[in-house]
């Protein structure tokens, strides 16, 4: 099983729908959870980070359940300027901050 | 403005040729790492450093090296031995505050052609 697991897409959906993606992970010890995006060819950019109670930045909720293992991000009113893939990271504490990176989930909105 | 600088954007070179891939931040961080990235590939570990004068190998570190011997800087060398060079290379640094592990920052990555 893998470390951090993502369903890599593609998901297509029309400009104003309500998207949602999952992220397993397989440590339970893991200790903190983020959402990053990236866009083609460029480096990937912090979307938001996940907290135990659930956070929400503007159209974006993320959501932690630690007993089943998994992080969610949910996306409403779906923007073109949306398409990118959205990267899961998980870390884990230990002699460093060992980072690991899902494989990202490529999300295209359509007009 | 604080952040992660890598230098070139755009690399080619001949194979059997090493060449260095330059990663500065002035973020504080005392975790650097340096990643790559294959087209529609996820990001794989190539190594990763803790402190200064100190470094760990990832996942994929053979035909790689490193050196930490500033805070701020943590270049990447590519050498012959590496079979596959041709990439998208991304430095990112981290640090730990308040018992949490703070995110990654990212350079804005160097695309290494070798041909």
């Amino acid at each position: 099983r893998k470390e951090v697991e993502q369903d890599p897409g593609p998901f297509n959906v029309p400009e104003g729908a309500t998207v949602a993606f999952n992220c397993t992970y397989s440590n339970s010890a893991s200790q903190s959870f983020f959402w990053y995006r990236q866009d083609c060819r460029k480096e990937p950019k912090l979307l938001m980070s996940v907290y135990s109670s659930g956070n929400e930045d503007g159209r974006f909720t993320a959501q932690l359940n630690r007993a089943s293992q998994y992080i969610s991000l949910l996306i409403r009113d779906s923007k073109l300027s949306d398409s990118a893939t959205y990267l899961c990271v998980v870390t884990d504490s230990g002699g460093y901050q060992k980072v690991t990176f899902g494989t990202g989930t490529k999300l295209q909105v359509i007009p | 403005d604080g952040g992660i600088t890598q230098s070139p954007k755009y690399l080619f070179r001949k194979e059997g040729q090493n060449v260095t891939l330059s990663c500065e931040q002035n973020l504080n961080h005392d975790a650097m790492y340096w990643y790559r990235q294959d087209p529609g590939q996820g990001l794989r570990l190539i190594y990763y450093s803790q402190i200064v004068n100190d470094f760990q190998k990832g996942d994929i570190a053979e035909g790689y090296s490193v050196s930490r011997e500033k805070k701020e800087s943590f270049p990447l060398t590519v050498t012959s031995a590496q079979k596959n060079p041709t990439a998208f290379y991304l430095c990112a640094s981290g640090g730990t505050s308040s018992g949490y592990n703070s995110p990654l920052h990212f350079g804005n990555g160097t695309r290494l052609t070798v041909t």
